[in-house]
């Protein structure tokens, strides 16, 4: 199947500092990601749509200053969450579609999991 | 937002029991997908069922859908401590994010 990347896994920063998420699709091209957000024992929180050579669109109540996402290529997606804060501490998660398979199910990467201090 | 519940919140049994998680969700669907996600880590696509389709089965695995009552079943059978994760249903229309369930954390112990 196919294979998404996401770098680092685990991360922790100091509060005001910038820290930026990879997401890579391998094997396929992405035209779209998506990012999602994760807390403790809790299910997967659609953050935006992150579209390659457009802006992305963000769901109701997320930042797109705080939360920044750039898509330049077919195969890599980036989060960037700027100025963190202990509040952003979370797990993120990106995934993408193979549409050379089907346009239905979703490949994750592996998460990162965000501390601030 | 959050497509629906499942239930239970989470589930503990024996290797070789059956686990059965049930998910309910809002909207009018096309499909509807179960994900497992091992502690930490990123989900795994299981198994689709199409909104036409009553039920289907993949290995150990048996889903059902009852479109009129909006809801979806997972079944794992002769589980295994391997099975223990947690467990996701999701809807979308294709091309799009999908939306996922508060899923079912399920412990199986030996």
């Amino acid at each position: 199947g196919a294979v998404v990347s996401q770098h680092p896994s685990r991360v922790i920063c100091k509060s005001g500092t910038s820290v930026k998420i990879e997401c890579r699709s391998l094997d396929f091209q992405a035209t779209t990601m998506f990012w999602y957000r994760q807390f403790p024992k809790q299910s997967l929180m659609l953050m935006a749509t992150s579209n390659e050579g457009s802006k992305a669109t963000y769901e109701q109540g997320v930042e797109k200053d705080k939360f920044l996402i750039n898509h330049a290529s077919l195969t890599l997606s980036t989060l960037t969450v700027t100025s963190a804060h202990p509040e952003d501490s979370s797990f993120y998660i990106c995934s993408a579609r193979d549409q050379r398979l089907d346009n239905e199910k979703l490949f994750f990467g592996s998460g990162t999991q965000l501390s601030v201090l | 937002s959050q497509q629906g519940e499942e239930d239970p919140q989470a589930l503990s049994i024996q290797e070789g029991e059956n686990a059965t998680m049930n998910c309910s969700y809002k909207t009018s669907i096309n499909n509807l997908q179960w994900y497992r996600q091992n502690s930490g880590r990123g989900l795994v696509h299981l198994i689709l069922i199409r909104s036409n389709e009553r039920e289907k089965h993949s290995g150990r695995l048996r889903v059902t859908l009852d479109t009129s009552k909006k809801s979806s079943s997972l079944l794992i059978t002769a589980s295994r401590a391997a099975d223990t994760a947690s467990y996701f249903c999701a809807t979308g229309q294709a091309g799009t994010a999908l939306i996922f369930g508060k899923g079912t954390t399920l412990s199986v112990s030996s």
